[in-house]
């Protein structure tokens, strides 16, 4: 099966950097994803990663190591706005649909203070 | 990316009844996929429409309580069906946009009483 977890909660000060850790096993790897959703409102695409390695977009960073099941998402220069939860996303290939599928952790709230 | 309409944004629905849940996309897709996201909770696939074939379904969802249409490539519903207050949530729709990114619906909100 699929295993994904972050921390539940986090809380960070206006102008700071964040961290937020992502673990996952998982079979048949095929990407993972950073999702950001506010409350009430629908999930919003942030960054993707399928290769080792830092992607840099802005003032977001996402990092993966595949061999070691572990992603996280960086902000730097924090705002007000960035308080909002932040899921953790794997897809895989699921051979006996053979179809890709997505499965998402249950959240990180961060909450964003002056 | 891909543009998703879906509708209603929320309901308010008594318990017995059943509620359609719409997604109009505004390019053609193969696959949609319906997730669930209960109070407090991540997103949960409930099943993924293809056009031309029946629904499929995740372990712990049924075609009965959840049936869903893809009449076209760029159209599908959700009926929760028989609702029970344990059923009150958001319901998402997403498409696979480009060659890697989900596009979500902005989803509706549920309440059953």
């Amino acid at each position: 099966g699929q295993n994904i977890d972050q921390p539940t909660e986090m809380t960070a000060t206006e102008g700071a950097i964040v961290q937020i850790n992502c673990t996952y096993q998982t079979s048949g790897f095929n990407g993972l994803f950073w999702y950001q959703q506010h409350a009430g409102e629908a999930p919003t695409f942030l960054s993707y990663n399928v290769l080792d390695g830092l992607e840099e977009k802005g003032r977001f960073s996402s990092f993966l190591s595949r061999s070691k099941g572990y992603s996280y998402l960086l902000l730097k220069e924090l705002q007000m706005k960035d308080s909002a939860s932040y899921l953790c996303a794997v897809r895989y290939e699921d051979s006996g649909a053979g179809s890709y599928q997505l499965t998402f952790g249950k959240g990180t709230k961060l909450s964003v203070i002056p | 990316s891909a543009v998703i309409s879906q509708k209603p944004s929320r309901d308010i629905c008594q318990r017995g009844t059943s509620l359609t849940i719409q997604c109009q996309v505004d390019s053609q897709v193969t696959m949609m996929f319906w997730y669930r996201q209960q109070p407090g909770q991540s997103l949960t696939l409930i099943a993924t429409a293809n056009q031309g074939s029946e629904a499929t379904y995740e372990s712990g969802f049924v075609i009965d309580k959840f049936p869903i249409s893809r009449p076209n490539l760029t159209f599908s519903t959700l009926t929760v069906s028989n609702m029970s207050p344990e059923d009150s949530s958001i319901y998402l729709c997403s498409v696979v946009t480009g060659n890697y990114g989900y596009t979500f619906g902005s989803g509706t909100r549920l309440t059953v009483v």
